[in-house]
């Protein structure tokens, strides 16, 4: 069965762009969940999505947003785009029960310049 | 609010030899407990999860934890490293609650020596 998916593996944007960055969860899970990776602040949580709606919401300011859509793929979006937006961003997909665990795609590489 | 903590940043172990890589988390009640692997530019791979039952739970590659309530603690161990450990190990809390928010520790960077 696939993995977790996510296009494209390597991104870079001028500072003040915008940036989609997409995720392919394994099929049958509805839950996606996108993470923050950097060396500096590490591994934090930017929301989960499921259903189609945001479930859940990590502190990050409004640039950071996201959607999922009826079959459970997801985007996130990053809108004017700073410095401190570089990081590997993680896309992570769940069976929507208690006792489950979270599948992590390969990231996205976002470096802006 | 809960959280994780991961004390060693950095262990360097010999090849074969045994491995116990520390974590501690905050939670108010018994939370579901994991550890990942991180390979350098790669994604997360889940080594083990503790959701109830058991305390000593087996995973992948040879890798056991054991949660200790009394202790607030979730410790990886390995009884022999091979060389292909090499990577970056996170814990990770997450309620019980069914939200799917994991809150990882800072990670554990373990190298091996031939």
């Amino acid at each position: 069965k696939a993995g977790v998916t996510q296009t494209p593996r390597y991104l870079i944007k001028t500072r003040g762009q915008q940036v989609t960055l997409s995720c392919s969860p394994i099929s049958g899970h509805r839950s996606v969940s996108w993470y923050q990776q950097t060396p500096g602040q590490g591994l934090q949580f930017l929301f989960e999505y499921f259903s189609e709606t945001q479930r859940n919401k990590g502190n990050f300011p409004g640039r950071f947003s996201g959607r999922q859509f009826s079959n459970s793929r997801s985007e996130m979006n990053v809108s004017t785009l700073e410095l401190g937006d570089s990081a590997l961003y993680l896309c992570a997909s769940r069976l929507d029960s208690l006792n489950t665990e979270a599948f992590f795609g390969q990231g996205t590489r976002l470096t802006v310049v | 609010a809960q959280s994780v903590t991961q004390p060693d940043i950095h262990i360097t172990v010999s090849e074969g030899a045994s491995l116990e890589l520390r974590c501690n988390y905050s939670y108010g009640a018994t939370p579901y407990l994991f550890w990942y692997v991180q390979s350098p530019g790669q994604g997360l791979q889940l080594l083990l999860k503790y959701f109830s039952g058991d305390t000593l739970v087996q995973g992948i590659k040879g890798f056991e934890a054991e949660f200790k309530r009394s202790q607030s603690s979730f410790n990886l161990r390995k009884p022999s490293v091979h060389w292909s450990d090499a990577a970056e190990y996170f814990c990770a809390v997450r309620s019980n609650f069914g939200n799917e928010k994991l809150t990882f520790g800072t990670g554990t960077r373990l190298t091996i020596i031939p």
